[in-house]
């Protein structure tokens, strides 16, 4: 119940293009969903979150699209460029106590130029 | 402004060896993590703190232990060194409440127990 599905593992889309990246969750009691994406020998960074209060939320070309009734969230990424390519990890935590984040397994994005 | 500072960047170890991550963090924040990443597993947590003199275990503790005797660092402790705790290992802070949560991460300590 824990646990944070994410997919695909790993993804390559042409420049200017769509990428999409999925996660489900179980439980219920979540109620932030940030993305975090990593470079290579980096630690993850804060990228884009939402609350279950609304069903999408943009930032520049970094979209999340929220379905609560499925349990499941999508990062989208417009107009795709070689420097967004990395590893994204989907995340989620309530906003009580610890605040603990259990994280998806990761997807490694490549955008070819 | 650092952020989160972890030491060292690198480390091989022999199994049955110990040693010390370490971990500060200038920001004031209340809330620290020890996560271990591993490939296609995403990021496991380890321990974490609430504050200092507070601690408690995650989802992967065996092996490990911590202490929190400042706001500031968080160190995490291998006292018998297992080929399984070969990984990546991150350090994260956030602040408590409001309604823009956060984690900053450290850069990793990549261990590898041979």
């Amino acid at each position: 119940q824990q646990q944070v599905k994410q997919s695909p593992q790993s993804l390559i889309v042409q420049k200017g293009g769509i990428p999409i990246i999925n996660c489900a969750y179980e439980n219920t009691a979540f109620d932030y969903f940030p993305w975090y994406q990593q470079f290579p020998g980096k630690g993850p960074a804060l990228l884009i979150a939402i609350r279950p209060d609304v069903s999408e939320k943009k930032e520049g070309r970094f979209t999340i699209s929220f379905n609560k009734s499925a349990k499941q969230f999508s990062l989208h990424i417009m107009d795709s460029q070689p420097g967004d390519s990395a590893t994204y990890f989907c995340a989620a935590s309530g906003i009580q106590g610890a605040q603990k984040l259990v994280f998806g397994q990761g997807t490694r994005l490549t955008i070819n130029p | 402004n650092a952020g989160v500072t972890q030491t060292p960047k690198f480390r091989i170890l022999k199994i049955g060896q110990s040693m010390t991550l370490q971990c500060t963090q200038d920001m004031n924040h209340n809330y620290m993590y020890w996560y271990r990443q591993d490939p296609g597993m995403g990021l496991k947590l380890i321990y974490y703190s609430v504050g200092a003199g507070i601690t408690d275990k995650g989802e992967v503790p065996n092996g490990y232990n911590v202490s929190r005797s400042t706001t500031e660092d968080f160190p995490l402790r291998l006292e018998l060194a297992a080929p399984s705790q070969t990984s990546v290992y991150f350090c994260a802070s956030s602040q408590t409440g409001g309604a823009n949560y956060g984690y900053t991460f450290g850069s990793g300590t990549r261990l590898t127990v041979v």
